[in-house]
């Protein structure tokens, strides 16, 4: 298998320009969520989904932010108009199950986004 | 509000040498714990999951402690490799939702 993938693995934009990033889960996993890496606060959980449904989007900052998740295989993380404020990695990680019942988590490489 | 606090920030052993890192926790109601390793550039990857009833699970050199009911964890890595530099986060479920609550991390540095 060859794991989460992301695409792009970098993104440089100018403020104010939409941006999309991409997430491939591993085949057959039912959960898939969007977390955000900084160096002021580490790893956050932006939004999960399970069987292509959103359950939880408490962590997203703001309307920005959408997620989408049109099939099984395919998600999308789109930030529009993108500010400075949003450079940081994002990540993706997809699960057989929920974190509550310890499913292992796998997460993919990241998109590094720089928001000029 | 649930938080999870780590240290040491940051660590620096010489190759060879053994540590310990800690975890504090306040994810309430509390469902599982987990380290995970992450690299530089490179995706966090799990060490060790364990539930309530857990106190201790190994992976290899690493040995990772839960106490319930001081809500704290540690993780032992024994006879360090240079391989072992990285960031090591702590990560709660719990809260009554299936994401997860991560610490901050603490960065290992292995000097030969």
């Amino acid at each position: 298998d060859a794991g989460v993938i992301q695409s792009p693995r970098h993104e440089v934009t100018e403020m104010g320009q939409e941006v999309t990033l991409r997430c491939k889960p591993i085949s057959g996993h039912d959960y898939l969520f969007w977390y955000r890496q900084t160096m002021m606060r580490g790893l956050e959980l932006l939004i999960y989904f399970n069987n292509n449904v959103p359950i939880d989007d408490s962590g997203m900052p703001e309307d920005r932010f959408s997620a989408k998740m049109p099939n099984a295989s395919f998600s999308t993380l789109k930030i529009q108009p993108s500010e400075p404020r949003d450079s940081a990695v994002y990540f993706c990680a997809s699960s057989l199950g929920g974190a509550r019942v310890s499913y292992e988590q796998y997460f993919g490489p990241g998109t590094r986004l720089t928001v000029t | 509000k649930n938080q999870v606090e780590q240290s040491p920030q940051s660590l620096i052993i010489l190759e060879g040498k053994n540590c310990t890192l800690q975890c504090n926790y306040t994810v309430s109601p509390f469902s599982n714990l987990r380290w995970y390793k992450q690299d530089t550039g490179r995706g966090p990857v799990s060490l060790t999951i364990m539930t309530f009833s857990e106190n201790t699970k190994s992976n290899g050199r690493y040995t990772a402690t839960l106490d319930a009911d001081t809500k704290q964890s540690s993780l032992h890595i024994t006879a360090s490799q240079l391989s072992d530099s990285a960031s090591y986060i702590c990560v709660v479920s719990g809260g009554g939702a299936d994401g997860l609550t991560f610490g901050k991390g603490t960065h290992l540095i292995i000097q030969p």
